[in-house]
């Protein structure tokens, strides 16, 4: 039952570095979307995908890029690395709108350091 | 004003205890509401939707107050294994349907 993973699970970048953080699942789910957790604040959508082929933009995008070539992967690429990206990220799916079931299947989280 | 605001706690209670977190938002055109746990260094996990009616699963209660914009969670009989954060989640419904906006979470912990 893998769900959801994530991979860095940890990483360390120089300031200017560039990385992808891979996201995969294999529930057959349709949307898939970035988020990034901050301390003292709630999670913040970064991007998010409806099927493969199509992505769009949630409340914070600059400075991130993501693709979704299948079903199952949702990168996540950092270019030019700043350390206001300093975060927690995680990966999540859901089969189709969660407007009344709400539920979220999300990664382990991947712990980024941009120093 | 946030979008969806709670009180950080931390909330330090004996087991058997009530407790009751309360979750307030600000758009109110929000179509859904929701409860998520988040166990320290891990990742949110459903613990609860919240229906307008009121709705109770086992020792977990949820209210929610359209008018008032406010949601809450009781939890009932407090268990050592109910300390995590809760995060109350929104979802606002502006990006395709399917915009959640997370509270930055309310602390718990159940001490023996």
């Amino acid at each position: 039952n893998a769900g959801v993973t994530q991979t860095p699970k940890f990483r360390i970048l120089k300031i200017g570095q560039s990385m992808t953080l891979q996201c995969t699942q294999d529930m057959n789910h349709n949307y898939m979307y970035w988020y990034r957790q901050d301390p003292g604040m709630g999670l913040k959508l970064i991007y998010y995908s409806v099927g493969a082929g199509i992505t769009d933009k949630g409340e914070v995008p600059n400075g991130y890029n993501v693709s979704r070539s299948t079903t199952e992967d949702f990168p996540l690429r950092l270019e030019l690395a700043a350390p206001s990206q300093t975060s927690v990220y995680f990966c999540a799916s859901s089969y189709a709108r969660v407007t009344h079931t709400g539920e979220l299947f999300f990664g382990e989280g991947s712990r980024l350091t941009v120093l | 004003r946030k979008e969806v605001e709670q009180d950080p706690g931390p909330f330090n209670v004996p087991e058997g205890a009530t407790v009751a977190f309360n979750c307030t938002y600000s758009n109110s055109a929000s179509q859904s509401f929701f409860w998520y746990r988040q166990d320290c260094r891990k990742e949110p996990k459903l613990l609860m939707s919240v229906y307008s009616s009121g709705n109770e699963d086992g020792r977990f209660t949820a209210q929610l107050n359209r008018a008032s914009q406010y949601i809450s969670l009781l939890i009932r009989d407090s268990k050592l294994s109910d300390s995590a954060t809760y995060l109350c989640v929104v979802n606002i419904g502006l990006y395709n349907n399917n915009d959640m906006r997370f509270g930055a979470g309310t602390r718990l912990t159940v001490k023996p």
